[in-house]
């Protein structure tokens, strides 16, 4: 199976901040990698799929790069509502791996 | 708009077997191109898709769980199910139901989770 693996697993930083999470698998993926965010207590929600492609209604601070293995998530600009883990998900092939997650909080 | 919906059990004996169904609103399970599946939440092992059903009773599953995993359909219901035996407590998470999103015409089973349900804490425990 392909492993995902996300760095860091946790970051703190500034509000106003850009803040960038990695992902990495460990096969040629092309770019079916999703990113999605999640709030304490509530479900994931998919914010880019196709590596870099943003769900309609997703803020466009946030932005996806990458192809291959090596994929980004950015957030341009850190607000307090990004608070919250976000995963990458790789879904070329079953199974659908998850990354481990990186949680995002505010310095 | 859409809504999905968890409904089981919260405790589950161990060895026995976790019955979950997902109760799709506001849209039709058969009317749509779209994949339906199971993702679970554990402490231990974070996010972890379990299995995808289409309508038709096309379905992929975890090869980690597969033989002990089973996802059906019922369109008159407009659900679709998961049962999983011989749970142990290593079975013990939060379960979520989810939408494939078709976001193109060859995606269908290869595509992300756009709309998921609240989610349903199972624990596996005597």
């Amino acid at each position: 199976d392909i492993q995902m693996t996300q760095s860091p697993s946790s970051l703190s930083a500034s509000i106003g901040d850009r803040v960038s999470i990695t992902c990495r698998a460990s096969q040629d993926i092309t770019n079916y990698l999703a990113w999605y965010q999640q709030k304490p207590g509530r479900s994931p929600q998919l914010l880019i799929y196709a590596a870099s492609t943003l769900l309609s209604g997703v803020p466009p601070r946030f932005s996806g790069r990458g192809s291959g293995t090596d994929f980004t998530l950015t957030i341009s600009s850190l607000q307090p509502e990004d608070v919250a883990t976000y995963y990458c998900q790789k879904y070329n092939s079953a199974p659908h791996t998850f990354g481990g997650g990186t949680k995002v909080e505010i310095k | 708009q859409l809504q999905l919906h968890e409904a089981g059990p919260g405790l589950v004996k161990p060895s026995e077997t976790l019955a979950l169904t997902c109760i799709v609103s506001g849209g039709s399970i058969a009317n749509s191109s779209h994949y339906w599946g199971w993702v679970r939440q554990s402490p231990g092992k974070g996010l972890e898709w379990v299995a995808s059903i289409y309508y038709t009773g096309s379905i992929y599953y975890n090869p980690s769980l597969k033989s002990r995993v089973a996802i059906s359909v019922d369109t008159a219901k407009n659900s679709f199910s998961l049962r999983l035996t011989s749970v142990t407590a290593s079975d013990t998470a939060l379960y979520f139901c989810a939408r494939h999103f078709t976001y193109d015409f060859w995606s269908a089973f290869y595509s992300p989770f756009d709309i998921w349900g609240q989610g349903l804490t199972v624990i596996v425990s005597s």
